[in-house]
């Protein structure tokens, strides 16, 4: 199994544009997460998928911050308009009910410089 | 507020020493999780508790429901277990998605 894939692995943005970080679960897996990490705030919860369904946003920021899963393969995280505090890394993780002990798989993350 | 908490924040150790980092809760929960995330920034799950002990190689955890406190212990330590070591709690009642994490501990072991 290739594990949770998050892309890219670096991104370096102007303040102002849109970015987009995807991420694949690990297959069979039918929950997705969304995280940023800072070293002020350390991991926060974003918002959670469950089968492709937003469980629980209450931890997006703003309205900048949308997150869609159109499919169980595929999640993407969006900022518009980007803004200098949201340089973070950005984790995706999944997990599958029962599986486990329902223990997250972590991607690599993105890690996201606003300039 | 803080209803997850580590201590300490830093940790440095000389190798082959015995290693204890603490997670102290506020919270019900039905789970603790313990992290590991190295230096190149990927997380890797270590644990996950409801009550007693998990061993796993040299990494031990523990958990004291009563006290809402777990502790990860690290035997033998060496430098490859230099990294930031992370608790999270899940609540009591709530969903896979509500983790609570703690802010960290940073192990930097020395050869």
């Amino acid at each position: 199994d290739a594990g949770v894939i998050q892309s890219p692995r670096h991104e370096v943005t102007e303040m102002g544009q849109e970015v987009t970080l995807r991420c694949k679960p690990i297959s069979g897996h039918d929950y997705l997460f969304w995280y940023r990490q800072t070293m002020m705030r350390g991991l926060e919860l974003l918002i959670y998928f469950n089968n492709n369904v937003p469980i629980d946003d209450s931890g997006m920021p703003e309205d900048r911050f949308s997150a869609k899963m159109p499919n169980a393969s595929f999640s993407t995280l969006k900022i518009q308009p980007s803004e200098p505090r949201d340089s973070a890394v950005y984790f995706c993780a999944s997990s599958r009910t029962g599986g486990a002990k329902n223990i997250q798989y972590f991607g690599a993350g993105t890690r996201l410089s606003v300039l | 507020k803080n209803e997850v908490e580590q201590s300490p924040q830093n940790l440095t150790a000389q190798e082959g020493e015995f290693i204890t980092i603490n997670c102290s809760y506020s919270v019900g929960i039905s789970a603790l999780h313990w992290l590991q995330q190295h230096p190149g920034g990927g997380i890797v799950s270590l644990f996950m508790l409801s009550s007693g002990k998990k061993k796993h190689g040299r990494l031990i955890a523990t958990i004291n429901i009563q006290e809402k406190h777990s502790s990860l212990h690290i035997t033998a330590s060496h430098p490859r277990d230099s990294a930031v070591y992370i608790c999270a709690v899940r609540e009591d009642g709530g969903s896979q998605g509500n983790l609570i994490f703690g802010k960290g501990t940073k192990l930097s072991v020395k050869p």
